[in-house]
């Protein structure tokens, strides 16, 4: 158990329609990323949140955006959903500023199908 | 920028060994390894920082050559339970952020 949490673990909804996804870090960390994984593929960094404030931005989709708030949780809100945004949605955390170290620590992910 | 792993996949016999690698056109600050099963979250193995510093976990080490910025995974007396899809995961020097960009896996399997 990596100490991050993620819900729900699976979503099932249709085309056209909008969703939330929660994470919350592991106690202590600051930095909340975002990663999008289609079948046997790689993982898409999408976004970084540190501290509240957006950090970096990856491969993310305007339909696509996140927030962290101020107790350090943070959602990913996915809207218009077409098929191919079907996916294996996880969360990571780690402390930052990082030390030499500090790596990620991945949620359980939340499984998102879209129909 | 995405790192790029070999093999794609690779299949073992249960105490047979296995190398895989990972290798950026960019100048690394760190290598970070993990293992995933299939449907489940990544697992963090270990981190190589730029030095050549080689790191060990059990049957599983890992090495960095600054000079070719390639890391190598080695997996040493494999058992079933190595059986996952490998990850490199790297973050570039002047990089502004703690960004992690991974690779494309190598799926290993270890058979009886």
């Amino acid at each position: 158990d990596s100490g991050v949490t993620q819900t729900p673990k699976h979503l099932i909804t249709a085309t056209g329609q909008r969703v939330t996804l929660r994470c919350s870090p592991r106690s202590g960390d600051l930095s909340v990323y975002w990663y999008q994984q289609s079948l046997d593929q790689g993982l898409q960094f999408l976004i970084q949140y540190y501290n509240g404030e957006e950090r970096a931005k990856g491969n993310i989709l305007e339909r696509f955006s996140a927030q962290q708030f101020p107790d350090l949780h943070s959602e990913l809100n996915l809207s218009s959903l077409e098929l191919g945004d079907s996916a294996l949605y996880f969360c990571a955390s780690s402390v930052e500023p990082a030390g030499d170290l500090e790596t990620q620590y991945f949620g359980p992910g939340t499984r998102l199908l879209v129909l | 920028q995405q790192p790029v792993q070999s093999p794609q996949a690779v299949i073992l016999r249960e105490g047979e060994d296995a190398v895989i690698n990972c290798s950026s056109s960019k100048a690394l600050y760190s290598v970070h390894w993990y293992r995933q099963k299939h449907g489940e979250a990544p697992v963090f193995l270990m981190i190589l920082l730029k030095g050549g510093e080689q790191k060990g976990h059990e049957k599983i080490s890992a090495s960095f050559n600054e000079k070719k910025q390639q890391s190598s995974l080695y997996l040493t007396a494999s058992q079933l339970s190595y059986s996952g899809t490998y990850f490199c995961g790297t973050r570039r020097i002047g990089a502004g952020s703690y960004q992690l960009t991974f690779g494309k896996g190598t799926k290993l399997s270890v058979i009886p």
